[in-house]
């Protein structure tokens, strides 16, 4: 079946700009998850959804960052007033819910800050 | 201290040996522990997971886990060339966040 996918793979911003990533996560996988990865770094965790209610977003930074998945399925991760620390990949995770609870990650979408 | 902690390396081995790469982690509320591969320029790949002491086997891959001790270990027999990529350990508290180690670099040369 499909993975995750996300789109854009690739986003060029400027400084103080809005933008936009989505997630489209495995079919019937009801918990959604995104992290950040830096170069060098592991992936940092961001927020995770159970279904539609983000059941965890304590790895937000700040409030400039915001996540939505209105119908259960798709998210859309939301930056306002882009940083140019901002600059990372931003993954996204599905995975059903139970013992073990494996996640598996989309191709990510790699945000430049100019 | 970082949570989860892994060696940068690059962890060399040569064709056809046994690469092993380790992890300790401080949270002992963690329950469940992953092992992803991943490329460079790609996003993680999952290889393994496990949650119950001991070994758990999967083909070439080895997962080990000592809840006492705190440490988690991936052993690749016969590696190859293609093994070569970055090896990230996370930890996982109930169904929730992976906290991720920086990884370990694992270099196969032929």
């Amino acid at each position: 079946g499909a993975g995750v996918s996300q789109t854009p793979s690739n986003k060029v911003t400027e400084k103080g700009k809005y933008v936009e990533l989505r997630c489209d996560p495995i079919s019937g996988h009801t918990a959604l998850y995104w992290y950040r990865q830096s170069l060098g770094q592991g992936p940092e965790f961001l927020i995770y959804f159970q279904g539609t209610g983000a059941a965890d977003d304590s790895g937000l930074p700040n409030d400039r960052f915001f996540a939505v998945r209105p119908e259960g399925s798709v998210s859309t991760l939301k930056i306002q007033r882009t940083e140019r620390g901002d600059s990372a990949v931003y993954l996204c995770a599905s995975s059903r819910t139970g013992v073990g609870n494996e996640q598996f990650f989309g191709p990510g979408t790699r945000l430049t800050v100019l | 201290q970082k949570e989860v902690e892994q060696n940068s390396g690059p962890l060399s081995v040569p064709e056809g040996a046994i690469a092993s790469l380790n992890c300790t982690y401080s949270d002992r509320g963690s329950q469940s522990f992953f092992w992803y591969r991943q490329y460079s320029g790609k996003s993680p790949e999952l290889i393994m997971f496990i949650y119950s002491n001991g070994d758990k086997e999967d083909g070439r891959f080895t997962a080990q886990l000592n809840k006492a001790s705190q440490y988690v270990s991936l052993l690749i027999r016969d590696s190859q060339p293609s093994d070569s990529a970055t090896y990230l350990c996370a930890g996982q508290t109930g169904f929730q966040k992976l906290v991720f180690g920086t990884g370990t670099r694992l270099l196969v040369s032929p």
